[in-house]
């Protein structure tokens, strides 16, 4: 059982350059999310899902977009990368709140993202 | 807006301890809290998960117990031994939905033989 899958693991990027990171789960979860993971800091929501074809805005949305077009697929995607999207990203999953069902939340093991 | 606060920021044990990690939030209507691991470089992996109705879960050496009222949370870790070391985050989920995780700092444990 593969639980949430993240590609790539590390990734240099130019300024200005784009790029698109892709997680899947395979525990057909209703609700994905994407972190991300600054020194210091705790992990910051910047979008979420609550299911196939809906996105959110998390905390820290801004340059980024996110698109949802298979329940199983959550794609991140950076238009014109920055030095401060510098991070390590992280994908989770889970169910949805609501029926007695358990909520705990599965993350993948994150890509490691440098912007120059 | 909820906070979350994790004490101490570092521990550091010798083999054997049994130790507290602490986790603190602002606003007590949480839908559940959950505990974690990370290892250097690596992801998050879930160790345990307590509803808002619950007072404690336990799994193997782990107890973990929460205080809505108070907001509060402790990690209790039961014989400590070295590849217990590692950085624990707390997390909660707020009760407006969609288990949106906010996560505390966390808490780097080093247990030495």
């Amino acid at each position: 059982n593969a639980g949430v899958t993240q590609t790539p693991k590390f990734r240099v990027l130019k300024t200005g350059q784009s790029m698109t990171l892709l997680c899947a789960q395979d525990m057909n979860h209703e609700y994905m999310y994407w972190y991300r993971q600054d020194p210091g800091m705790g992990l910051r929501l910047i979008h979420y899902s609550v299911g196939e074809g809906t996105t959110a805005k998390g905390e820290v949305p801004d340059g980024y977009n996110v698109s949802r077009l298979k329940k199983q697929n959550f794609l991140l995607g950076l238009e014109s990368a920055a030095p401060s999207q510098t991070s390590v990203y992280f994908c989770a999953s889970s169910y949805a709140q609501g029926g007695g069902r358990n909520t705990e939340a599965f993350f993948g093991q994150g890509t490691r993202l440098t912007v120059v | 807006k909820q906070e979350v606060t994790q004490i101490p920021a570092a521990l550091s044990v010798p083999e054997g301890e049994n130790l507290v990690l602490n986790c603190s939030f602002t606003d007590s209507a949480i839908y559940n809290l959950q505990w974690f691991r990370q290892d250097p470089g690596k992801g998050l992996t879930s160790l345990l998960l307590i509803q808002s109705s619950q007072r404690e879960q336990t799994s193997g050496r782990l107890n973990a117990s929460l205080d809505k009222s108070s907001g509060r949370s402790t990690l209790y870790i039961a014989a400590s031994q070295p590849g217990d070391s590692a950085t624990y985050l707390c997390a909660v989920s707020g009760s407006g939905g969609y288990n949106k995780l906010i996560f505390g700092a966390g808490t780097r444990l080093a247990v030495h033989p």
